[in-house]
């Protein structure tokens, strides 16, 4: 049961313009969002995160959006750069913490 | 500080036998989760650690088992490996639970079952 989907397998844009991930949950209990990066052989990196109490966070060129009635949050980069091309997953945990749930990931290509 | 490494980097086994992945975490890290990445898919949960005591599981086996030890390492045992065992296994450590959601990922191993 994929309690977090991404459903865009992949992503094509111009340089300097912007890309907009988006992410969509079914569990209503999830109270923290986390947006990751992920570069061919290596390990995920910590991109962004969002509390439910939020609904915009933002952190220089990338900011992430929540809509909790929708169940959806996104992920936009502006401008893009060649140096973002690479998987982005999203993740999300209820409060405790214990768990984690990701989804599929959204594959970017920045073209330059 | 050192990040998140994790040994063997690949691994080959047959079905049927047992294999330990290793983790050490960043220091100070007293949370680690294991996770595992079919190809095509996002990381799925297996559990998590938390000053050396599971406190979050998700939808695996038993024979899927693990240790924290105090020195901020850890292991994932796989037990009666099968064919689907296939896949990358990460680990993620994370400070204090109650004070940071953000892991830090290791590269991952790579365990192919034939």
């Amino acid at each position: 049961d994929q309690q977090v989907k991404q459903n865009s397998p992949s992503l094509s844009v111009q340089e300097g313009r912007i890309s907009i991930l988006n992410c969509d949950y079914t569990n209503s209990m999830f109270d923290y969002f986390l947006w990751y990066k992920k570069y061919p052989a290596e390990g995920p990196t910590f991109l962004i995160s969002i509390s439910s109490i939020k609904d915009k966070n933002e952190d220089g060129r990338f900011t992430v959006f929540l809509n909790k009635s929708a169940k959806h949050l996104s992920l936009h980069i502006v401008p893009s750069q060649p140096g973002d091309s690479a998987v982005y997953f999203c993740a999300a945990s209820g409060r405790t913490g214990n768990q984690f749930y990701f989804g599929t990931g959204t594959s970017l290509t920045v073209i330059p | 500080e050192t990040g998140v490494t994790q040994s063997p980097t690949h691994l080959i086994k047959t079905r049927g036998q047992q294999v330990t992945l290793r983790c050490s975490s960043q220091s100070g890290h007293n949370t680690v989760s294991w996770y595992q990445q079919a190809l095509g898919q996002g990381p799925q949960f297996i559990f998590q650690y938390y000053r050396e005591e599971e406190n979050g599981r998700g939808n695996f086996p038993p024979r899927f088992s693990g240790l924290q030890f105090p020195n901020y390492s850890s292991e994932l045992n796989v037990n009666a490996l099968e064919l689907d065992d296939s896949a990358l296994y990460l680990c993620a450590s994370r400070p204090n639970p109650t004070v940071s959601y953000e892991q830090y990922f290791g590269p991952g191993t790579r365990l192919t079952v034939t």
